[in-house]
């Protein structure tokens, strides 16, 4: 099946540094990436979604300035935690979804990645 | 969205066969069911999905009611491996760009 891969799968950096997150598809193109986050015993929360070559659209209550998200190619979105601080210590999931030469398009699985542990101190 | 419904928890034994259950009474007609699983610290894995139809893949199977306002996901025979967090989660067919909303899923614990 599709393979998304998430990197770093763990990060701990200082508080006011700014981190980046990579989401890449390796066998398909993702015309939409998303970036969930999950916090310990939660379940997954959409904070955006991503279009290649447009700017992402952020879920309410989600600071687009603190979360930067850029999709420039087919395969890759980045997600940029900018002056991270300790509540934002949190699980970050991407998933992507996109043509797959067979599968159609309405019912398609999304796939997603193995997540990033970020932890600020 | 549809909403779905699920335990919050349940427990098996090694072994033996798994029900888990998922109501969503305000199903549409185009809405697919769709099953992830999530296990510790990973990203949500597929598990399977279907319309109307009872579905088999390698993993598990699906049983989904003739009025599709509920459906189970079958694990014939559970291992320690299967220990996960189950979503069920509704997706509109006729809506590609939709992201998976997750609900709060079941937690499965299998014991030996």
């Amino acid at each position: 099946g599709a393979v998304v891969s998430q990197h770093p799968s763990r990060v701990i950096c200082k508080s006011g540094t700014s981190v980046k997150i990579e989401c890449r598809s390796l066998d398909f193109q993702a015309t939409t990436m998303f970036w969930y986050r999950q916090f310990p015993k939660k379940s997954l929360m959409l904070m955006a979604t991503s279009n290649e070559g447009s700017k992402a659209t952020y879920e309410q209550g989600v600071e687009k300035d603190k979360f930067l998200i850029n999709h420039a190619s087919l395969t890759l979105s980045t997600l940029t935690v900018t002056s991270a601080h300790p509540e934002d210590s949190s699980f970050y999931i991407c998933s992507a979804r996109g043509g797959i030469s067979g599968q159609g398009g309405k019912n398609t699985e999304a796939f997603f990645g193995q997540g990033t542990r970020l932890t600020v101190v | 969205d549809a909403k779905t419904t699920q335990p919050n928890s349940m427990e098996s034994n090694e072994e033996e066969p798994v029900h888990l259950p998922c109501n969503h009474s305000t199903i549409s007609g185009t809405d697919y069911i769709h099953w992830y699983r999530q296990l510790p610290s990973q990203g949500p894995e597929y598990v399977i999905h279907g319309l109307t139809s009872n579905v088999n893949n390698r993993m598990a199977s699906l049983a989904i009611a003739e009025d599709r306002k509920s459906s189970t996901l079958i694990l014939h025979r559970a291992t320690l491996r299967d220990a996960a967090v189950y979503y069920c989660i509704l997706r509109d067919g006729n809506n590609y760009g939709q992201n998976f909303v997750f609900g709060p899923g079941t937690r499965l614990s299998v014991l030996p």
